[in-house]
């Protein structure tokens, strides 16, 4: 069974720019979240997506957007970066159809920079 | 989303218990406990969860009070690989079952002493 996978691995943009980020979930799984970590923090939901569509959105900005393909990857697109987007960037991914309350599996993030 | 209360850090030694509590005074009737644990350089990593009862798993057990208002997770033998940050989150299912999310607060930072 392979996890979720993130890529890049670390990242830096200057202010301004736009990025994306990339998701490949985990085998069987057909939900996948976002999530931004700052340093010392918890992770804080960004939203989430269930067979291709938005189904729950946390306080961020529309600038922050997203993408699920049929295969269930997903993309995080973030524009006009600011320095306080700064921060891990986690994916995670779940089976809803098989149990709405089974765990969620986190890749290991991407780290974002922008100066 | 209801809240829970932990301590922002523990220590213990390697191959004790490890009882690490979280308060959750506003826990709704549907509101399931979950914990994860997040080690340094990865993303958090699931560990047990429950409604009501207590349970077992290969890795921790999760003891719940009867007004289930407190929850302990329980390591029985730590490890050094078990130094980490623990988060104790509670899952709200709703009736449209759309809303999944889990929010962190800041954990439970654990030190094991070798």
């Amino acid at each position: 069974e392979t996890g979720v996978t993130q890529s890049p691995t670390h990242l830096i943009k200057t202010r301004g720019q736009q990025v994306t980020l990339r998701c490949s979930s985990q085998s069987g799984h057909n939900t996948v979240s976002w999530y931004q970590q700052a340093l010392g923090q918890g992770p804080q939901f960004i939203f989430q997506y269930y067979r291709e569509e938005e189904n729950g959105r946390g306080n961020f900005p529309p600038r922050f957007s997203g993408l699920q393909f049929p295969n269930y990857s997903s993309e995080l697109n973030v524009n006009a970066l600011e320095l306080d987007d700064s921060a891990l960037y986690l994916c995670a991914s779940s089976s809803r159809d098989r149990d709405r309350n089974s765990p969620l599996h986190f890749g290991n993030g991407t780290r974002l920079t922008v100066t | 989303d209801a809240k829970t209360t932990q301590p922002n850090s523990m220590e213990s030694n390697e191959e004790e218990p490890v009882h690490l509590p979280c308060n959750h005074s506003t826990i709704s009737g549907t509101d399931y406990i979950h914990w994860y644990r997040q080690l340094p350089s990865q993303g958090p990593e699931y560990v047990i969860h429950g409604l009501t009862s207590n349970v077992n798993n290969r890795m921790a057990s999760l003891a719940i009070a009867e007004d289930r208002k407190s929850s302990t997770l329980i390591l029985h033998r730590a490890t050094l690989r078990d130094a980490a940050v623990y988060y104790c989150i509670l899952r709200a299912i709703n009736s449209g079952g759309s809303n999944y999310k889990l929010t962190f607060g800041k954990g439970t930072l654990l030190t094991v002493n070798p």
